[in-house]
């Protein structure tokens, strides 16, 4: 079974510019997540798609970031205008709503660095 | 949000019990314990959950007080490869099932040789 994807691994941007950030849950998973991981500390879940629908997006900086999962599958993930703050690995996680809907599958992450 | 409360860093000797304590005393009766862990590098990876009786699958087992305010992951033959971070997590279910995670600092778990 294939696991989640995320591209691109590496980012490096100046502050101001903007970036998206694009996920491919496992497939047949209707939950996706996106989460910030700043350094040190843990993952902090920014939005949560339940097949195309948004269940929760509480912590979004709605401001700058954006989220859409467009015909319930692949997710992309956009900050636009890029500070300096935003520097951090970008999650991507998805699950089932049946069987082992208990378990999130993380991808690799996106590390962003904004100069 | 129940919070959850892990020491920052624990070491252990390859091929002993790890023992990684974790205490959520606000936690809600419907509410679960998951841990999860981070090795460098790397997205978080499940390890177990429960919810008030004690679980065993192939990585670990869970043991959950009865008051259920505190909980121990344990590692029986921790090898090297199990260094990373560990979080301790109370699940909140959102709308139609759907789960929320919420993740603390956890504890760095470093495995001596």
């Amino acid at each position: 079974e294939a696991g989640v994807a995320q591209s691109p691994r590496y980012k490096i941007i100046e502050k101001r510019q903007s970036v998206a950030f694009w996920c491919n849950p496992i497939s047949g998973h209707a939950t996706l997540y996106w989460y910030q991981q700043i350094l040190g500390q843990g993952p902090k879940l920014l939005i949560q798609f339940q097949n195309n629908g948004v269940v929760d997006d509480s912590q979004l900086p709605k401001d700058r970031f954006s989220a859409e999962r467009l015909k319930g599958v692949d997710s992309t993930l956009k900050i636009q205008p890029a500070k300096l703050e935003d520097s951090a690995v970008y999650l991507c996680a998805s699950s089932s709503i049946s069987g082992r809907a208990y378990e999130q599958y993380f991808g690799p992450g996106t590390r962003l660095t904004v100069t | 949000d129940a919070k959850t409360t892990q020491p920052p860093s624990m070491d252990c000797a390859e091929g002993r019990a790890a023992n990684l304590p974790c205490n959520h005393s606000t936690i809600s009766g419907n509410e679960y314990v998951y841990w999860y862990r981070q090795i460098h590098s790397q997205g978080p990876q499940y390890i177990i959950h429960g919810l008030k009786n004690n679980e065993t699958n192939e990585m670990a087992s869970l043991i959950i007080t009865e008051d259920r305010k505190s909980s121990t992951l344990i590692l029986p033959h921790a090898t090297l490869r199990d260094t990373a971070v560990y979080y301790c997590i109370v699940r909140t279910t959102l709308i139609q099932g759907a789960q929320k995670l919420v993740f603390g600092q956890g504890t760095r778990l470093t495995i001596n040789p």
